[in-house]
C-alpha cells in the first residue's frame, strides 16, 4: 500500500507570495493532519479535516488555511508568506480521527521564503 | 497549554548498550502516546504506540507509560548505530480528534 504523498517536495517563495501544498493520504484513510516543522518551535498542530470539515486548527494565524476533498485528498494554503513560514510541512494521516488511531506521515513539502 | 517535555540531548550511548528516552506530559487527561523517530533531512516514522499503563514490547523496542507519574518513555535495547536519530513523544489529548502534540525531541547517537 503506498504511503502519503506530499507535492511538492520543494518550494522556493519570495515574500508577499501565496503557496498551495497537496496531501494524499494512504488508501483507505479519511483523517488528515498538517503539521509545521521549524528549529525553533519543533513540530507544531496545524489543523485536521475529516469528511471535508476542518475539525480542529491550531494556533497560528488565518492566513493559513486549508481543505479536504471528497476522496480525502487535503491542500493547505498560505497567503501572504513570511520569512516566518520557512519550515518543513508535513501532512499525516489516520483511517478516521480516534484518539487511538495512529498517525502516518508523508515526506512533506520543504517551504523556503525569500 | 498542553505540554510535552523531553530532554534534547545530545544522547550518546554505545554500540550494543541500552538507550533510554524519556518524556513527561503536563494533562492527566492523555489519552494515547506515540514516539517517532526522525532521521535529518526525513519525515516522522512511527516507533511505537501504546495507550495502557505498564510495558509494551516491539523487538528491540520498549515503551513504557506511567499515567500517575504522567511519564512515558522509550527502551531501545542492543543499539544500532542505524538507531541514530532525533526521538520525538507525541502525545493525543483530546477523544474524537487526530492533534499531535510533540515534544522538541531528543537527539540520540550510537557511537561504534
Amino acid at each position: 500500500k503506498a504511503g502519503v504523498t506530499q507535492t511538492p517536495r520543494y518550494l522556493i517563495k519570495t515574500r508577499g507570495q501565496q503557496v498551495t501544498l497537496s496531501c494524499s493520504p494512504i488508501s483507505g484513510h479519511r483523517s488528515v493532519s498538517w503539521y509545521q516543522q521549524t528549529p525553533g518551535q519543533g513540530l507544531q498542530f496545524l489543523f485536521e479535516y475529516f469528511s471535508e470539515t476542518q475539525r480542529n486548527k491550531g494556533n497560528f494565524p488565518g492566513r493559513f488555511s486549508g481543505r479536504q476533498f471528497s476522496n480525502s485528498r487535503s491542500e493547505m494554503n498560505v497567503s501572504t508568506l513570511e520569512l516566518g513560514d520557512s519550515a518543513l510541512y508535513l501532512c499525516a494521516s489516520s483511517l478516521v480521527p480516534r484518539v487511538y488511531d495512529t498517525q502516518y506521515f508523508g515526506p512533506g513539502t520543504r517551504l523556503t521564503v525569500l | 497549554q498542553k505540554e510535552v517535555e523531553q530532554n534534547s540531548g545530545p544522547l550518546s550511548v554505545p554500540e550494543g548498550a541500552i538507550a533510554s528516552l524519556n518524556c513527561t506530559y503536563s494533562d492527566r487527561g492523555s489519552q494515547s502516546f506515540f514516539w517517532y523517530r526522525q532521521y535529518s533531512g526525513k519525515s516522522p516514522e512511527l516507533i511505537m504506540f501504546i495507550y495502557s499503563n505498564g510495558d509494551k514490547e516491539d523487538g528491540r523496542f520498549t515503551a513504557q507509560l506511567n499515567k500517575a507519574s504522567q511519564y512515558v518513555s522509550l527502551l531501545i535495547r542492543d543499539s544500532q548505530p542505524s538507531d541514530s536519530a532525533t526521538y520525538l513523544c507525541a502525545v493525543n489529548y483530546r477523544a474524537g480528534a487526530q492533534k499531535l502534540v510533540f515534544g522538541q525531541g531528543t537527539r540520540l547517537t550510537i557511537n561504534p
